[in-house]
Parts: structure tokens; C-alpha cells; sequence
């Protein structure tokens, strides 16, 4: 089967850095994306990799190891707005999106 | 960047009645689009995926004679709940695919359904 999993749930302080993990297990691979989700809303683009290695878009990071089948998102200087669900999602051979269950970040003052 | 619309946003009906939910790409071609469907607190569920000029392709456990895919152009999807009951409520999200770098896709503002 495939499968993605992330922590149900992070606190984190404002000012402060969290790092969100992401395994997976698909059928193929063609990427891997980081979505940010408020309640009620669609999810918005962060980022996406599709080659081993960091990338870096502002207070946001995005790490990927395709030998570990492993990802991460780095959120840095973390605001009371960055308070939403994380999604980690996969794109496989098929051009579909396996996606993770999410990750509730809380941010406390 | 790419721009995906949904209509309605949100729309309450009688138990029984049947809706349509009608995802448009506006400025761009998607010859696939996604619908998916959000319990509360809950990831997102691809439901099936559209692919215009052919049948879509429902995961499984999705009824496809309760849930109505037709992707009749390159810009236009409908999702057609037939027969809707409460269980049906729930928040459903379209995407469209933009092939290239990136095979990101793009998602609707999502449709709030409340059936009574």
C-alpha cells in the first residue's frame, strides 16, 4: 500500500524554529510537496522537491532524502499565523497526490 | 499563478435532493482534475480523478453512482452529489493539474455541503 505519516501534532513557541517530519511509501515517485492548511480553507503551496537536498524559500525549508524516503519542513521565526495544519503530500507514477494526514501546529506567545 | 475556481462555496440542501459542484481552471488547461472531500480535523481524501474526454477513476470505498464526475473540457470538472444525505455534509476541495516542472496542482476554494 501507500502511505504517508507525519506528527499529529506540534507546539511550538513564537520566535522559535520547528521542524515537521514526513515518511513515505508510494508506488513511484515525482515529488514531494508541503502544503499549509487554516481550518476551513483549501491548502495553499509551500514548497516542493523533487531532488535530494534543501530547499529554501524565505522563513520556510524543505528537505528531502529519497533513499530514506524521508522529508522535512522547517519553519523558522515562527508567528502566531504560521498556527495551521501541514500537509505533506507525494506525487506518484500515476500523477496522483498521496497525502499525509497533517500536522496541527500550535503556536504559543 | 494558476487559478482555480469552485462554485458554490457553500450550499445547504434537503436530504434526498442531488447538487452540483462545478470546478473551472481559469487560466490555464488541466486535462486532470482531483475532487477530495474534508471531514473536520481530518487530512484531505482524493474521492476521484478527472480526466477530461474519458471516465473518471474513483478510489476506493467512493460510490460513483452517488458521486457524479464529468470533466467535459480542459477548464471545467462537475461533481455531482445525487441523492444526498447528512453523512454527505462535508467539505469538498477540486484541484486541477498543471503538467510541467513542478506537476503541481491547484486547488479550489472548496465547497461547504450541508445536507438536512
Amino acid at each position: 500500500g501507500q502511505n504517508i505519516d507525519q506528527p499529529t501534532e506540534m507546539t511550538a513557541t513564537e520566535g522559535a524554529i520547528v521542524q515537521i517530519n514526513c515518511t513515505y511509501q508510494t508506488s513511484g515517485f515525482n515529488g514531494l510537496f508541503w502544503y499549509q492548511q487554516h481550518a476551513g480553507e483549501a491548502p495553499t503551496f509551500l514548497s516542493y522537491n523533487v531532488l535530494d537536498g534543501l530547499e529554501e524559500k524565505g522563513r520556510f525549508s524543505s528537505f528531502l532524502s529519497r533513499s530514506k524516503g524521508y522529508s522535512y519542513l522547517l519553519l523558522k521565526e515562527l508567528q502566531m499565523k504560521d498556527s495551521a495544519s501541514y500537509l505533506c503530500a507525494v506525487i506518484n507514477s500515476n500523477y496522483q497526490l498521496i497525502w499525509g494526514a497533517g500536522t496541527k501546529l500550535i503556536i504559543k506567545p | 499563478g494558476a487559478v482555480v475556481s469552485q462554485h458554490p462555496s457553500w450550499v445547504i440542501c434537503k436530504s434526498g435532493t442531488s447538487v452540483k459542484i462545478e470546478c473551472r481552471s481559469l487560466d490555464f488547461q488541466a486535462t486532470t482534475m482531483f475532487w477530495y472531500r474534508q471531514f473536520p480535523k481530518q487530512s484531505l481524501m482524493l474521492m476521484a480523478t478527472s480526466n477530461e474526454g474519458s471516465k473518471a477513476t474513483y478510489e476506493q470505498g467512493v460510490e460513483k453512482d452517488k458521486f457524479l464526475i464529468n470533466h467535459a473540457s480542459l477548464t471545467l470538472s462537475t461533481l455531482t452529489v445525487t441523492s444526498a444525505h447528512p453523512e454527505d455534509s462535508s467539505f469538498y476541495i477540486c484541484s486541477a493539474l498543471l503538467r510541467g516542472r513542478y506537476n503541481e496542482q491547484f486547488f479550489g476554494p472548496g465547497t461547504r455541503l450541508t445536507v438536512l
